[in-house]
């Protein structure tokens, strides 16, 4: 069956520091895998696109990482800041049909 | 660009009234999405279309809900008759392609039905 895991469901830190949020999935044939930021109230913001050749993607202060093998993926916040205070969301995507399997998201809380 | 547009913003209606939700696509895209998202299940996709063809529509939870594309730039979701269990935020995104391009989400549809 595919699913997508992720971790922790929710969690607080300070801001300026460093934070991973995990994703597990078993889809298959995977194509993409995607990390959303949302912030409340507002639409899913792409942070980035991975495909099975990419082990690493990085836009700004966001660090994604994929291991295809292991069928793990980790978003990695360097120097949080309190505008990071969100939900993200892992999707993944399979090949051939594009279904798109979505995670249940991290809620992370920034504190000053 | 003004990125992707949705209408209502909010919109609250009674049990069994049809609903209509509205979405103008990013300039040039070519796909579009429709997704519903609640506390409990969180974000799901309904249906997408590529070119204007729907592509899957498995997400569609039932007979009641339907989606057109009537040009490339603009669509509907539709819900007939509407139930309480619809109660959510419905969002759409747009993509330049389908497959690993990023899509761009609009601000959302909140629907409450009473």
């Amino acid at each position: 069956k595919n699913q997508v895991e992720q971790s922790p469901q929710s969690l607080i830190i300070l801001e300026g520091k460093n934070c991973t949020l995990q994703c597990n999935y078993t889809v298959s044939p995977f194509s993409n895998l995607r990390w959303y930021k949302q912030d409340t109230g507002r639409g899913p913001v792409s942070l980035t696109i991975m495909t099975f050749s990419e082990n690493t993607k990085s836009n700004g202060r966001y660090t994604a990482t994929l291991d295809a093998d292991t069928k793990q993926s980790s978003l990695h916040i360097t120097a949080s800041q309190l505008s990071d205070s969100a939900s993200y969301i892992c999707v993944v995507s399979s090949s051939g049909t594009y279904k798109y399997i979505f995670g249940t998201g991290t809620r992370l809380k920034v504190l000053a | 660009d003004a990125g992707v547009i949705q209408s209502p913003r909010h919109e609250v209606t009674e049990m069994g009234q049809e609903v209509t939700l509205r979405c103008k696509l990013i300039s040039g895209h070519n796909s579009l999405f429709w997704y519903r998202q609640t506390m409990m299940r969180g974000l799901e996709l309904l249906i997408y279309f590529n070119n204007n063809v729907p592509i899957d529509d498995s997400g569609m939870p039932e007979d009641r809900f339907s989606a057109k594309m009537p040009n490339a730039s603009f669509s509907t979701l539709k819900i007939q008759p509407s139930e309480p269990r619809d109660s959510a935020v419905y969002f759409c995104a747009s993509s330049l392609v389908v497959s690993t391009d990023t899509q761009y989400f609009g601000p959302g549809t909140r629907l409450t039905v009473l």
